[in-house]
Parts: C-alpha cells; sequence; structure tokens
C-alpha cells in the first residue's frame, strides 16, 4: 500500500489525556498537511511541513497541540489535556510541491473521541 | 480572504439522474485552483480534479464533467447517469497563490437511491 497511512483509526480518551496520532505520507511526498474535520464540516487547516520544518500553523492550533516531522517522513501530532471539544476526525494529507501540479493525497483519518 | 461555498447540504436523486454539485469560490489571488473532492462512507477524501484559474476550459472524465466560470466564481461539477457508488460527500476546494493551505467547503451529501 503506497497510500497516506494514518494510526490508529480510532481513539477514545478521557478528558485531560495526552494523545498522539501518526502519520506516514506517500514516500516521495515532501509536504506533508494536518487537518481537522468535524461532523457536516469540510476539512479545516491545522499546519503543513515542507520535509521536516514546520512552515505555517493555523490560529486553530492552540498552545496544546503540537506537531513535529523529525526526519522529514513520518509525522505525529500530540494534544496535550484533550477538551471535548478537540473530538474531531483528524486528518493527514501529502503533496509533492511542484506549483503547476500539486494535490493533496489524504489518508482515511484518526477519529478522536474525548469523553 | 479565501472562501469556498457549497449551498447544497444534502441532495437526492434516483439512480440514472443527471446531478450537478455546485461551487461558489472567493479569493484576491490573480492565480488560484480549485479542486474536487469525493469522501465516501469509509471516509478517506479522493481527489476528483485540479483547475488552474489560467485554463477555464470545461472538462470531462466519463461520467464526471466540471464547469468553471471566472466570470461567476463558480466551479461545479456535474454526474450523469449517477450511480448507487456516487453516494458521497463532494468538498469543493481552493488553494490560492500566497499561502499554502486549502480552503474547503462544508460539502454536498449526494444520495443515489437505486
Amino acid at each position: 500500500d503506497t497510500g497516506v497511512s494514518q494510526d490508529p483509526r480510532h481513539k477514545i480518551t478521557k478528558r485531560g489525556q495526552n494523545v498522539t496520532f501518526r502519520c506516514d505520507p506517500i514516500s516521495e511526498h515532501n509536504r506533508l498537511y494536518w487537518y481537522r474535520q468535524t461532523l457536516g464540516q469540510g476539512p479545516e487547516f491545522l499546519t503543513y511541513f515542507q520535509n521536516e520544518a514546520q512552515l505555517e500553523k493555523s490560529r486553530l492550533l492552540s498552545d496544546r497541540f503540537s506537531a513535529e516531522r523529525p526526519k522529514g517522513s513520518f509525522s505525529t501530532l500530540e494534544i496535550q489535556r484533550t477538551e471535548q471539544g478537540d473530538s474531531a476526525m483528524y486528518l493527514c494529507a501529502s503533496s509533492f510541491i511542484d506549483r503547476f501540479n500539486e494535490k493533496l493525497f489524504f489518508g482515511s483519518g484518526t477519529q478522536l473521541s474525548v469523553l | 480572504a479565501q472562501k469556498v461555498t457549497q449551498a447544497q447540504t444534502e441532495i437526492s436523486v434516483v439512480e440514472k439522474e443527471d446531478v450537478t454539485l455546485d461551487c461558489v469560490y472567493e479569493t484576491r489571488d490573480t492565480t488560484y485552483y480549485l479542486f474536487w473532492y469525493k469522501q465516501p462512507p469509509s471516509g478517506e477524501l479522493v481527489f476528483l480534479i485540479r483547475r488552474n484559474s489560467f485554463d477555464e476550459q470545461n472538462e470531462i472524465s466519463g461520467r464526471y464533467s466540471w464547469n468553471f466560470q471566472k466570470s461567476t466564481s463558480s466551479f461545479n461539477f456535474t454526474i450523469t447517469a449517477s450511480q448507487v457508488v456516487d453516494s458521497a460527500v463532494y468538498f469543493c476546494a481552493l488553494s490560492g497563490n500566497t499561502g499554502n493551505q486549502f480552503y474547503f467547503g462544508t460539502g454536498t451529501s449526494l444520495t443515489v437511491i437505486p
């Protein structure tokens, strides 16, 4: 399987706990994006990396959220002290930067439920 | 500001009917890119098409066609002879030239009834 892979598919946690999600992009892709999607809404941008550098973060990304892409390959998204409002689908996408032909390839997402 | 509006929240059609999904966008960029993605019940967003702002040619791919009109800032998607497998949520998205974000609409949920 050469698509974008996300782990876990589902995560249930109690309010106040920390959670970490992992994303493995398509191997030759140098850009990696994190999006959040709630029921009935489109994906909302959180942050993106070009190689290992985190180049942009949304205002949606509070201090409790941190993302890393240490070697420019896989990425992790950590949420500390989870709140019920963090319940959502967290989507990872990757692309190969080519301004004339960039398109995002998405993973299946991690569904987070905060109780 | 970048914005994508999909006014149709839900659409139901009977199999073999044609259906058009509307997308209206706002951007100040002179160069931008428009996309359609399909999200089936499995959840994974599937890329359908990308259109550059300087290319207003309409495109047809099998039963799918796209109508891009800069004058009305619209990028509509038509499915001809719909099938049950077309049932999904469809998202229109915009990427500008000044940033690297992709802005998604709220999606249109299409149900094709056999």
